[in-house]
């Protein structure tokens, strides 16, 4: 498994404004995804960040919007760029060990 | 393109009774199947997966589920429901060469007392 965390766990933003998100893991690993969950919703993914190569995009999620960093192996950023209320969400960082995707505990963003 | 259908949005069972949830999935070749469970204010916890041979698969905190490749379903089971065990249950598919998963809309569990 892995051991995965995100900062922060929570935040209250203001309309307009950009949010960066951090998730750290406790190992290497080449394969790291970045999901959104809305309210009451089910889980979206909205972009799969290989090290050393650029991030890849769901449709109807564009790098302007949420763009996203992995320096190296065990960490890995999301930005919520120019934020609305529709952005409010909690977005979900995981990382891909033997086939199987092992979840951060969350950000909980409201924006307001 | 895959697909995961949850039919139970909320079931609400008695601690100490036993709990099936159902998923049904759409996929074109074997698919890897996952059972995640959400808690309150907390992130995914893997519950089980199955990839291949025996299709009945063991999990943690008492869970398993079958996986029946006729009914293209991934039913999860517990024989005895615990107050713990309230939470939001995703079932997820996924293909071997991406990894990429898609995930069903989630069952909410209530456990009455």
């Amino acid at each position: 498994s892995a051991v995965i965390s995100q900062k922060p766990s929570r935040d209250i933003c203001q309309r307009g404004t950009s949010l960066t998100i951090q998730c750290q893991v406790d190992s290497q690993v080449t394969m790291m995804f970045w999901y959104r969950q809305q309210p009451g919703q089910s889980l979206t993914l909205i972009a799969t960040a290989n090290q050393g190569s650029e991030a890849t995009y769901e449709s109807g999620f564009v790098i302007d919007k949420f763009p996203i960093s992995r320096p190296n192996l065990t960490f890995s950023t999301l930005t919520v760029s120019n934020m609305s209320p529709e952005d409010s969400s909690i977005y979900l960082c995981s990382v891909e060990k033997s086939d199987t995707q092992y979840f951060g505990p969350g950000t909980r963003l409201t924006v307001l | 393109a895959q697909s995961v259908t949850q039919p139970d949005i909320h079931i609400t069972v008695s601690e100490g009774a036993s709990l099936e949830l159902r998923c049904n999935y759409s996929y074109g070749a074997t698919p890897y199947l996952f059972w995640y469970v959400q808690s309150p204010g907390q992130g995914l916890q893997l519950l089980l997966k199955y990839f291949s041979g025996d299709t009945l698969v063991q999990g943690i905190k008492g869970f398993e589920a079958e996986f029946k490749r006729s009914q293209s379903s991934f039913n999860l089971r517990k024989p005895s429901v615990h107050w713990s065990d309230a939470a939001e249950y995703f079932c997820a598919v996924g293909p071997s060469n991406d990894y990429k998963l898609s995930f069903g809309a989630g069952t909410t569990v209530t456990v009455r007392a």
